[in-house]
């Protein structure tokens, strides 16, 4: 079946330093990819929409310029959490769909902690 | 009032019980996923649903979308069942995602 490849999977980083993490689709072309970040106990909730070639969607009340994404490729999406804070520390994943599936294959997310 | 609700929020059952959850949802819908997140938080598709019922081995989910609700089902509930089962809608042109809170399921040997 597709599969969505994450990467890191744990990040530990300084306040004020920025994180890159990855979403790969390995098998299927993605023309859109899902941002979604959770904290314990919570439900997901959806931060932006990444359609290739084109800037990303971004969700009521998540910083753009905080939260970049680039979806440059079918294949290859990336989030960078820039100027990372304590608060920003939470776990984030990501979800691919190809262009005639509605079926979404997540990664396996990616567990961020801002010291 | 969340667009997704799920009941129950935590759910502890004996090895080999029948158990339900239930999702109801507020808004009109693409179609509606019922996803499975283990403790290390990797999530998994169990379906995607639009109308009707779907099986997958022990594993059965149902929506009626007059009603706006669906349920999963897990016959003959193993312990590797333990997990967080999600229920979310898709909704607009992009089949943006809603989530629901997640059920916690339990089940004890």
């Amino acid at each position: 079946g597709a599969v969505v490849s994450q990467h890191p999977s744990r990040v530990i980083c300084k306040s004020g330093t920025s994180v890159k993490i990855e979403c790969r689709s390995l098998d299927f072309q993605a023309t859109t990819m899902f941002w979604y970040r959770q904290f314990p106990k919570q439900s997901l909730m959806l931060m932006a929409t990444s359609n290739e070639g084109s800037k990303a969607t971004y969700e009521q009340g998540v910083e753009k310029d905080k939260f970049l994404i680039n979806h440059a490729s079918l294949t290859l999406s990336t989030l960078t959490v820039t100027s990372a804070h304590p608060e920003d520390s939470s776990f984030y994943i990501c979800s691919a769909r190809s262009g005639g599936n509605e079926k979404l294959f997540f990664g396996s997310g990616t567990q961020l902690s801002v010291l | 009032k969340n667009e997704v609700e799920q009941s129950p929020q935590n759910l502890t059952a004996q090895e080999g019980e029948f158990i339900t959850i239930n999702c109801s949802y507020s808004v009109g819908i693409s179609a509606l996923h019922w996803l499975q997140q283990h403790p290390g938080g990797g999530i998994v598709s169990l379906f995607m649903l639009s109308s009707g019922k779907k099986k997958h081995g022990r594993l059965i989910a149902t929506i009626n979308i007059q009603e706006k609700h669906s349920s999963l089902h897990i016959t003959a509930s193993h312990p590797r069942d333990s997990a967080v089962y999600i229920c979310a809608v898709s909704r607009g042109a992009t089949n943006k995602l809603i989530f629901g809170t997640g059920t916690l399921l339990a089940v004890q040997p």
